[in-house]
């Protein structure tokens, strides 16, 4: 059974910090890794993408990558309110079709 | 690009109706996906297409779900008979090449 596992939080920080947000999953053959954010009431929208070890930045958001130790991370700069939501870590699994496994989320909250 | 579009976005009906939901994927992506989401369960994947294919309907409940996507630009999911715990907020997405997902709105189904 392929898992991803988040911690569900809630992660509270205040403004202006930063946000970090992790992930394991359990497939070794995983190629490519995805964050999702998601607001109350609201679909899923994809904010980053990581396909190789190392840092990806995108403005505010870095995402990490570690394949050996099988661990994404999403690391969110100056954080601000309207930051608060559930973050989905998401791993593509190795069987065509870009099926992708979801992780349970992780709640953000961002105090003013 | 309109994104991908689901349709109703809020569905009520009664224990042992059946339900359809509808969803048109963003032009040129050649996966589809169902997926359901609850408090309890987070995001399930119920079935995906890749090419108008069914790939994987591991995840469909059980007979009473079904789903079609009869051409590239459409798709249903039907539950027939449905059943209080049916009630969910159904999401379709789509994507193109091993790429994030866009995902639709959602169809909120309450079943009462």
């Amino acid at each position: 059974q392929k898992e991803v596992e988040q911690n569900s939080g809630p992660l509270s920080v205040p403004e202006g910090a930063i946000a970090s947000l992790n992930c394991t999953y359990s497939d070794r053959v995983s190629q490519s890794f995805f964050w999702y954010r998601q607001y109350s009431g609201k679909s899923p929208e994809l904010i980053m993408s990581i396909y190789s070890n190392g840092d990806k930045e995108d403005g505010r958001f870095t995402a990490q990558l570690n394949k050996a130790s099988q661990y994404v991370s999403l690391l969110i700069r100056d954080s601000q309110p309207s930051d608060s939501a559930t973050y989905l870590c998401a791993v593509g699994a190795d069987t065509g079709g870009f099926k992708t496994i979801f992780g349970a989320g992780t709640r953000l909250f961002v105090k003013a | 690009d309109a994104g991908v579009i689901q349709s109703p976005r809020h569905e009520v009906t009664e224990m042992g109706q059946e339900v359809t939901l509808r969803c048109k994927p963003i032009s040129g992506h050649n996966s589809l996906f169902w997926y359901r989401q609850t408090m309890m369960r987070g995001l399930e994947l119920l079935i995906y297409f890749n090419n108008n294919v069914p790939i994987d309907d591991s995840g469909m409940p059980e007979d009473r779900f079904s789903a079609k996507m009869p051409n590239a630009s459409f798709s249903t999911l039907k539950i027939q008979p449905s059943e209080p715990r049916d009630s969910a907020v159904y999401f379709c997405a789509s994507t193109r090449d091993p790429y994030g997902y866009t995902f639709g709105s959602g169809t909120r189904l309450t079943v009462v």
